[in-house]
């Protein structure tokens, strides 16, 4: 089956860098995404990666593993903005997302 | 220019009624989407359109019914509500579903309760 693992909830400080995991078991590949969700609000998008290696984006970053069916989302200078859930989602050979369910991150001053 | 806008945003039904649940983008995307989302589940594909006439069955179709007459509107019934379908539910867009890169662009929910 297809599958995608996260962790359900993170705490971090302000200021300090935070990473979040995700493993992922598709059939077929096409690509990782992250998306950012404010308690209440709509998904938004934050990355994408279909190659392995690092994509940075200001002060968020996303990596990605193929042969370990792996990913890692970097969260740097945590501002207290940065708390919400982080979805990780994976696109299976046809092109449907496949969703985690997602890991809420905790911003402490 | 508003993106993608969904209605009602808020919803209490008793079961057993009929409900449409209503999406509209204006970004002339070809690809629309359904999710219901729950606490602890990920979100969950309910059905989709990859382009305006055409419809397919997501991960939890049963219970629900799509129609695609045009690119902006992508309407979801419930035939007759029943309490499990108590969920928030998100339509998307994207430019593409067969593509690699398919940025979804979310409307901002529609919380049902079915009581």
């Amino acid at each position: 089956g297809q599958n995608i693992d996260q962790p359900t909830e993170m705490t971090a400080t302000e200021g300090a860098i935070v990473q979040i995991n995700c493993t992922y078991q598709t059939s077929g590949f096409n690509g990782l995404f992250w998306y950012q969700q404010h308690a209440g609000e709509a998904p938004t998008f934050l990355s994408y990666n279909v190659l392995d290696g690092l994509e940075e984006k200001g002060r968020f970053s996303s990596f990605l593993s193929r042969s370990k069916g792996y990913s890692y989302l970097l969260l740097k200078e945590l501002q207290m903005k940065d708390s919400a859930s982080y979805l990780c989602a994976a696109l299976d050979s046809n092109y449907q997302l496949i969703w985690g369910a997602g890991t809420k991150l905790i911003i402490k001053p | 220019i508003a993106g993608i806008t969904q209605a009602p945003t808020s919803q209490i039904l008793a079961a057993g009624r009929r409900m449409t649940l209503r999406c509209t983008q204006d970004m002339r995307h070809n690809a629309m989407y359904w999710y219901r989302q729950d606490l602890g589940l990920g979100l969950r594909l309910i059905h989709y359109s990859n382009t305006a006439g055409t419809t397919g069955k997501g991960e939890v179709p049963d219970g629900y019914s799509v129609s695609r007459a045009n690119t902006d509107d992508f309407p979801l019934t419930l035939a007759s509500a029943v309490p499990s379908q108590t969920s928030v539910y998100f339509c998307a867009s994207s430019d593409s579903k067969v593509s690699s890169y398919n940025e979804q662009f979310f409307g901002p929910g529609t919380r049902l309760t079915v009581l």
